[in-house]
């Protein structure tokens, strides 16, 4: 099983509606991300948060909403998705208590589809 | 204004050659960086890393230079694989924080 599980992996929606997409993880890392990846762009960061009652806006958070609900669970929202969020989104993790080297540990993405 | 370009969004390369991914940074503060291998259907993994103050790090076949002072990176491969054939991304951080800043990737394909 993956230590960063993203659900749902594939979704196609309409404009206008409320999406959430959902991340757990088993790796016992207290910092997760939310990052986004378009063609050319590389990943682009949108929220992250260093623990459960910590959260922090990236590059481009206009649009998005995160709740950390526990360690383990760190889910991205999209409140009235439009097409320009069509894109594959990542979940990471880290753990600063190792080397601090910035290591990422992502999810296997979810491809949004807005319609 | 990307911090991080990967100029070459593509590069072909026959089975065991050489494969030179390119990198370049604006930000001086950057002082470590990361290359990240993405398959299809994939998370990015970790690959290789390099910090500030080394000017070359090699793990197998896998070695990344750094020259400070053009802020450019540079990731080898030798020999090249077919399973070698992915997205690499150029990614970096500074002052020890986990707040990577990615480049647009280069999708190198490897020809059997």
């Amino acid at each position: 099983d993956a230590d960063v599980t993203q659900t749902p992996r594939n979704r196609i929606t309409k404009t206008g509606k409320r999406i959430m997409l959902e991340c757990s993880q088993t790796k016992g890392h207290d910092r997760m991300y939310w990052y986004r990846q378009d063609p050319g762009l590389g990943l682009q960061l949108i929220y992250y948060s260093f623990d459960v009652k910590d959260i922090n806006k990236g590059e481009i958070s206009d649009g998005y909403s995160v709740s950390r609900q526990a360690q383990a669970k760190f889910s991205l929202s999209l409140e009235s998705a439009i097409p320009n969020q069509t894109a594959l989104y990542f979940c990471a993790t880290s753990d600063p208590g190792g080397s601090n080297t910035g290591e990422l540990f992502f999810g296997e993405g979810s491809r949004l589809t807005v319609l | 204004d990307q911090q991080v370009k990967q100029n070459s969004p593509s590069l072909s390369v026959q089975e065991g050659r050489i494969s030179i991914l390119n990198c370049d940074y604006t930000n001086s503060m950057f002082d470590y960086f990361l290359w990240y291998k993405k398959y299809p259907a994939e998370g990015p993994t970790f690959l290789i890393s390099i910090s500030s103050i080394k000017d070359k790090n090699e793990d197998g076949r896998f070695t990344v230079f750094l020259n400070k002072s053009a802020k450019h990176l540079s990731l080898h491969i030798v020999p090249s694989q077919p399973g070698d054939s992915a997205v690499y991304f150029c990614a970096a951080n500074y002052n020890a924080g986990n707040m990577l800043t990615f480049g647009g990737g280069t999708r190198l394909m490897v020809k059997p």
